[in-house]
């Protein structure tokens, strides 16, 4: 029972547009979410991340939103550069509880001039 | 400031041999945590040290593995026998007491494990 999906498994959007990165969860006792960026033979790096109780983050380039009620969030990176080329999770957690993170699948995303 | 290191980087051995790899958290970091990924799929929680103690280990997938932290420094993960189910890339990751100021956990590169 997948309790973070990322049903895109990739994207690929042209340099200088906007990148929206989907991801879905099922468990409405999640309070904290994170994105992690991943390029190949290298681990996880995070991203940003957003509380349950906020709708929007922003650090530079990246944003993220959450829609509670839909529960799902969302990853904006604008505008979008080469760089940003890799793998991209979504994970959450119940920050009262534990210390695990659960994973999404993962988006591909790619950046083309 | 050195990152969380992970030996080896990629490993393969035989069905029903024993492999053990090992993770280095980032000096400092009493949260150690393992992670795996079989191809494609999401990456999945193993378990959590607190220094030398095992706080969470509701991933383990059964009793052919073990963990150890011994002296709450480097951490061990034992598979044996390895079965070809076990295949996949493991994530160590640490973070320091209060990580959830920022809930950031960091990742070392992983081992690529390959069961033939």
């Amino acid at each position: 029972d997948q309790q973070v999906k990322q049903n895109s498994p990739s994207l690929s959007v042209q340099e200088g547009r906007i990148s929206i990165l989907n991801c879905d969860y099922t468990n409405s006792m999640f309070d904290y979410f994170l994105w992690y960026k991943k390029y190949p033979a290298e681990g996880p790096t995070f991203l940003i991340s957003i509380s349950s109780i906020k709708d929007k983050n922003e650090d530079g380039r990246f944003t993220v939103f959450l829609n509670k009620s839909a529960k799902h969030l969302s990853l904006h990176i604008v505008p979008s550069q080469p760089g940003d080329s890799a793998v991209y999770f979504c994970a959450a957690t119940l920050v009262k509880n534990t210390d695990k993170l659960i994973f999404g699948t993962g988006t591909r995303l790619q950046v083309f001039p | 400031e050195a990152g969380v290191t992970q030996f080896p980087s990629h490993s393969v051995i035989e069905k029903g041999q024993t492999v053990t790899l090992r993770c280095d958290p980032i000096s400092g970091h009493d949260n150690l945590y393992w992670y795996r990924r079989v191809m494609g799929k999401e990456i999945k929680f193993l378990l959590h040290f607190v220094k030398e103690s095992k706080q969470d280990e509701s991933g383990m997938p059964n009793n052919r593995f073990l963990a150890e932290r011994t002296g709450g420094t480097y951490s061990t993960l034992k598979v044996q026998p390895a079965e070809l189910e076990d295949s996949g890339v493991y994530f160590c990751a640490s973070s320091q007491e209060g990580w959830r100021r920022n809930y950031e956990q960091y990742f070392g590169p992983g081992t690529r494990l390959t069961v033939t």
